[in-house]
């Protein structure tokens, strides 16, 4: 199986702040990668496709870059909303695995 | 919009077979282009993808559950299901159903997919 390290595993940020989150592959997955974030009881929502590619109705303020091993997710001028939890996912063989997860807390 | 949502008992007792099943609203479970997926979150673990089934029934486990998994699709009911069976401990979790969007296309023409709409979760507690 492919292992995804996702880092930092939590991260304290203020409103307006710019934050990045970084996930790594255990082997080369070209931009096969997705990433997701998480509010407790509600549902996951799709944020970016193949590395860097925004979903529709998604804020610019996020954006994705990467490709092979590593990828990263970063969230420009960070609004009251966004703290939540943020997850990568690797489509690229099966069994589709996830990064560990990052907890984006307010400071 | 489409919605899915999670259904079946909270608590299930060790040894014997989880059922969950995932109702969508808002769209045909028999659209093309899509899989229908089954993916769990435990405090140990964290996100575990299950696997997946097509609207005509098409399935891929993951090797690690595949001896107890089977998913089935019934598009009358515009639902899908899960059953994991000799459940343990291990099994508690939170379960999430979500549809697999395999029609993401990049400017090179590269296809890519996404689990681009989830349910809310449910929580399947393993105790006797």
């Amino acid at each position: 199986d492919i292992q995804m390290t996702q880092s930092p595993s939590s991260l304290s940020a203020s409103v307006g702040d710019r934050v990045t989150i970084t996930c790594r592959a255990s082997q080369t997955i070209s931009s096969y990668l997705n990433w997701y974030q998480h509010k407790p009881g509600k549902a996951p929502k799709l944020l970016i496709y193949a590395a860097s590619s925004l979903q529709s109705g998604v804020p610019s303020r996020f954006s994705g870059s990467g490709s092979g091993t590593d990828f990263s997710l970063t969230i420009n001028n960070l609004q009251p909303e966004d703290f939540a939890a943020y997850f990568c996912q690797q489509n690229y063989s099966p069994p589709y695995t996830f990064g560990q997860g990052t907890k984006l807390e307010i400071k | 919009q489409v919605l899915l949502q999670e259904s079946g008992p909270g608590l299930v007792k060790p040894s014997q077979t989880l059922s969950l099943t995932c109702t969508v609203s808002g769209g045909s479970i028999s659209s093309g282009n899509y899989y229908w997926i089954w993916i769990r979150q435990n405090q140990g673990k964290g996100l575990e993808w299950i696997g997946y089934i097509s609207y005509s029934g098409n399935t891929y486990y993951n090797p690690s559950l595949k001896s107890r998994v089977t998913m089935s699709v019934d598009t009358s009911k515009n639902h899908f299901s899960l059953k994991l069976s000799s459940v343990t401990a291990a099994d508690t979790a939170v379960y999430f159903c979500a549809r697999e969007n395999l029609n993401y296309q990049d400017s090179g023409g590269y296809y890519y997919r996404a689990f681009d709409m989830w349910g809310q979760g449910t929580v399947v507690t393993v105790s006797s």
